[in-house]
């Protein structure tokens, strides 16, 4: 079982519309969660770090359910310049291994 | 503010031949380091990463290594490439707080024919 799942997608939306990713990690001792986006063929950009009350940035809302052991992020009212993949981090303190994991990502097409 | 360089942008290297990437973060010290690769349509793997100067943990056997010589340096190297080693390879520094996000250097695309 992989340690961060994500579905791969593409998640293909129109324009104005909310979608949402799940994120499910096996590691019940992780301590810090975020989400990155990445552009094709550019380097992996933070969007916002996770925390467990849950946090909004704009349009972007993230949610921590530590029960479950996941994590999402919803996207309000999308933007053709949202299209992206959209990446689950989690930072498994408890390893020693000072490392993040990153999930294989979800991809969001976002169309006029 | 923090930086991150990272270079070269794009390397085009043959078979059997030595490759050097090299990777300097600004504005922080003691930094963690990394080493991610991402092959095409893929998603990322973490090579290596280091928690001080000359401490290297290796993820996966390879013919890669990597090294710190200084606190803000940090080097991925090959004797002789593999086709295989084609990919896009990512530096990324953090702080050591376990809260802490990765920010990422641009990327090397690495070309083995």
């Amino acid at each position: 079982r992989k340690e961060v799942e994500q579905d791969p997608g593409p998640f293909n939306v129109p324009e104005g519309a909310t979608v949402a990713f799940n994120c499910t990690y096996s590691n019940s001792a992780s301590q810090s969660f975020f989400w990155y986006r990445q552009d094709c063929r550019k380097e992996p950009k933070l969007l916002m770090s996770v925390y467990s009350s849950g946090n909004e940035d704009g349009r972007f809302t993230a949610q921590l359910n530590r029960a479950s052991q996941y994590i999402s992020l919803l996207i309000r009212d999308s933007k053709l310049s949202d299209s992206a993949t959209y990446l689950c981090v989690v930072n498994e303190s408890d390893t020693g291994r000072r490392a993040l994991t990153f999930g294989s990502g979800t991809r969001l097409q976002v169309q006029p | 503010s923090q930086t991150i360089h990272q270079w070269p942008a794009t390397l085009v290297q043959p078979v059997g031949s030595p490759l050097s990437l090299e990777c300097t973060v600004e504005g922080t010290s003691n930094p963690n380091l990394y080493w991610y690769r991402q092959a095409a349509g893929r998603g990322l793997q973490l090579l290596f990463y280091s928690v001080g100067i000359g401490q290297i943990s290796s993820e996966v056997p390879q013919n890669l290594s990597a090294s710190r010589p200084q606190d803000r340096q940090f080097i991925l190297s090959s004797k002789k490439l593999l086709l295989s080693d084609s990919g896009f390879y990512l530096c990324a520094w953090r702080r050591s707080s376990y809260n802490s996000p990765l920010h990422f250097g641009n990327g090397t695309r690495l070309t083995v024919t």
